[in-house]
């Protein structure tokens, strides 16, 4: 079983949608990070939140970290085709070690 | 700056034999940790390694082992393997430095094939 718990697994829409993906655990995590991965690549850092109620806006993205820091999310607007991949969450526990989602599959339309 | 770099891209093995998958981490950072990542799920911790000593592992079976070098540098090695071994190793590298939340930087990845 996961520790952290993504949804939606997977979401396809059209190009100026908005979109939000969710990662919630039972478990608090010192800090959550957000990871976008393409196929047959390493996942690339997108974000990292450690305060709860923590919002960090990166262009179109704004990531939200629980108050309790146990869940995130992470809110896309006017989706465009190059945000297309795979959106991971991992959570720090200890000793760094990292617990990652399953991953949301995001295909963004033209 | 050169980013993680891992070796080799691809491998194709037979169950039964063994793997070395080897890293090289940014330069400065002195934590690697090694993932897997099987198709369709997200990476799965299996040893970080800090000044050349582990320092933390995953639920991995004794098969798997790692080693960090003087230089920072890391080996996975995986033996007798199976056909579930078949993945998506990815190796990351951060600075460690006790007094921030740590920052993972991964690597593209070794894409193992057991046949």
């Amino acid at each position: 079983t996961q520790l952290l718990e993504q949804s939606p697994q997977f979401l396809s829409i059209q190009e100026g949608e908005n979109l939000t993906v969710y990662c919630n655990s039972s478990s608090v995590f010192s800090s959550l990070q957000w990871y976008r991965q393409e196929p047959g690549e390493g996942p690339v850092l997108l974000v990292t939140v450690v305060t709860g109620g923590e919002v960090k806006k990166l262009k179109r993205l704004t990531f939200q970290f629980g108050d309790a820091r146990k869940d995130s999310s992470l809110h896309i607007t006017a989706a465009q085709p190059g945000d297309t991949g795979l959106y991971l969450c991992a959570g720090e526990g200890n000793f760094n070690k990292f617990y990652f989602g399953s991953g949301t599959k995001l295909n963004v339309k033209p | 700056d050169a980013g993680v770099t891992q070796s080799p891209t691809h491998l194709i093995k037979t169950r039964g034999q063994h793997v070395t998958l080897r890293c090289s981490p940014i330069s400065g950072h002195k934590s690697v940790s090694w993932y897997q990542q099987v198709l369709g799920q997200g990476p799965q911790f299996i040893f970080q390694y800090y000044e050349k000593e582990e320092r933390g592992r995953g639920n991995f079976p004794d098969r798997f082992s790692a080693r960090q070098f003087p230089n920072y540098s890391s080996e996975l090695n995986v033996n007798a393997l199976l056909l579930g071994d078949s993945a998506l190793y990815l190796c990351a590298s951060s600075p460690r430095r006790r007094e921030v939340t740590d920052t993972q930087y991964f690597g593209p990845g070794t894409r193992l094939t057991v046949l």
